[in-house]
């Protein structure tokens, strides 16, 4: 499989569970990000990976929790979430630290509904 | 903090059509830029990027885009609009950093 890949496509959950969300990128790339897309807002950069140490996190709810055991997977776990946490969760990978543009490869997105 | 913004939310135009989308940050310094597409039902893909040089990029799909310094802008324009451009696009905007600047987003609907 090319390009970033992300499962579950769907997912439904109740604010009790705990689920994990996970993204793959066969680009080799060295960078990883997770985003939250909500209808009518800006997409929302939740985390940066960077040769799989976290650089970035932007004020992230502890109840999201972000792993990356190498620079090819990436996962998103999830607890105690809240209802307004329901939205298109976003992976993306790019190449950093080259001269060149590097834009972000994104993936099909994980639908999470909270109930 | 650095931020992108489009100024339009919703636009409907007829096949055949000009289309300019606009887009501005805020960033003084140096900025890479880009357009995004996410066609419905399909992740976002990459239209045209701006690092360097010819302020006119032409991107895939006969979309381009124009850099123009002074006025902090990259819009976005096709000079005729096709049924299967109905899209949602997105403009970013990344600096010195590693961090990417999304905006709202333009949702067009191409009307045969």
């Amino acid at each position: 499989e090319t390009g970033v890949t992300q499962t579950p496509r769907h997912l439904v959950m109740g604010m009790t569970n705990k689920k994990s969300l996970k993204c793959e990128q066969h680009l080799g790339h060295n960078a990883m990000y997770w985003y939250k897309q909500s209808a009518k807002k800006p997409l929302e950069l939740m985390f940066v990976y960077n040769f799989k140490e976290q650089t970035e996190n932007n004020s992230v709810p502890s109840r999201f929790s972000p792993e990356c055991p190498n620079s090819s997977h990436l996962f998103l776990h999830l607890h105690t979430l809240q209802p307004e946490d329901s939205a298109l969760y976003l992976c993306a990978s790019s190449q950093v630290g080259t001269t060149s543009v590097n834009e972000q490869f994104f993936g099909p997105g994980t639908r999470l509904t909270v109930l | 903090a650095q931020s992108v913004s489009q100024h339009n939310h919703h636009v409907i135009l007829s096949e055949a059509a000009s289309l300019e989308l606009g887009c501005n940050y805020s960033y003084g310094g140096t900025v890479n830029l880009f357009w995004y597409v996410q066609y419905p039902g399909q992740h976002l893909q990459l239209l045209l990027k701006y690092f360097s040089g010819d302020p006119l990029v032409k991107g895939i799909k006969g979309f381009e885009a124009e850099f123009i310094k002074s006025k902090f802008s990259f819009n976005l324009r096709k000079p005729s609009v096709q049924w299967s451009d109905t899209a949602e696009y997105f403009c970013a905007g990344r600096d010195t950093g590693n961090q990417f600047y999304f905006g709202t987003g333009t949702s067009l609907t191409v009307i045969p």
